[in-house]
């Protein structure tokens, strides 16, 4: 129940595509999913973040959309660009003085 | 950027050395986290920190130890490598109250 599975595993996209992968799990007392992007070489960095209480949170090119009643969440990349090809992890925690339960990583490639 | 540092980013050594991988963060942060990872693959936690003199094992079994004497300070320590611990090695802390984990660079360690 404190899994957060991640799909797909890697992802190409053409430049100006959009970059979809999602995320789903199983404990309702989650209530705070980010997505960190990691670069080769580089730590994983906070992307993005988003509570239960909204559907959808968006910060420039790059889009959460969350679904509370199917316990799922997604990172949307408009307009995907090569700079964005990187490792993308989504995460989720209960409360701010738990773990967060990573996904497996999705390695995404922007073809230009 | 995070201000969060660890020493060395590259280290090659041979079987049955004592090692330390060095971290540092200057942002005060109270917790403090080490990740084993494979390059671009998941993120398993080894070892946390909630405080001075507070340290757990994370989820991944290790045979490193950690200490946590200072705020700022986390160092992880190997007693006798082997090529099994081939791996990234990967500092994050966050702020009590909050759930954003800053990363460090990684020590990317390799035991012959």
């Amino acid at each position: 129940q404190q899994q957060v599975k991640q799909s797909p595993q890697s992802l190409i996209v053409q430049k100006g595509g959009i970059s979809i992968i999602n995320c789903a799990y199983e404990n309702t007392a989650f209530d705070y999913f980010p997505w960190y992007q990691q670069f080769p070489g580089k730590g994983p960095a906070l992307l993005i973040a988003i509570r239960p209480d909204v559907s959808e949170k968006k910060e420039g090119r790059f889009t959460i959309s969350f679904n509370k009643s199917a316990k799922q969440f997604s990172l949307h990349i408009m307009d995907s660009q090569p700079g964005d090809s990187a490792t993308y992890f989504c995460a989720a925690s209960r409360g701010s003085n738990y773990q967060l339960i990573w996904g497996a990583g999705t390695k995404l490639i922007i073809k230009p | 950027e995070a201000d969060i540092y660890q020493t060395p980013r590259y280290l090659v050594i041979g079987t049955g050395k004592k090692i330390t991988l060095e971290c540092s963060q200057t942002m005060g942060h109270d917790k403090m986290y080490w990740y084993q990872q494979d390059p671009g693959m998941e993120l398993h936690l080894i070892h946390y920190s909630y405080g001075v003199n507070s340290t757990e094992k994370g989820d991944l079994s290790s045979e490193s130890t950690v200490s946590r004497i200072r705020t700022e300070h986390f160092p992880l320590t190997l007693e006798s490598a082997r090529p099994s611990h081939t791996s990234q090695y990967l500092c994050a802390s966050s702020a009590n109250g909050y759930n954003e984990q800053f990363f460090g660079p990684g020590t990317r360690l390799t035991v012959l």
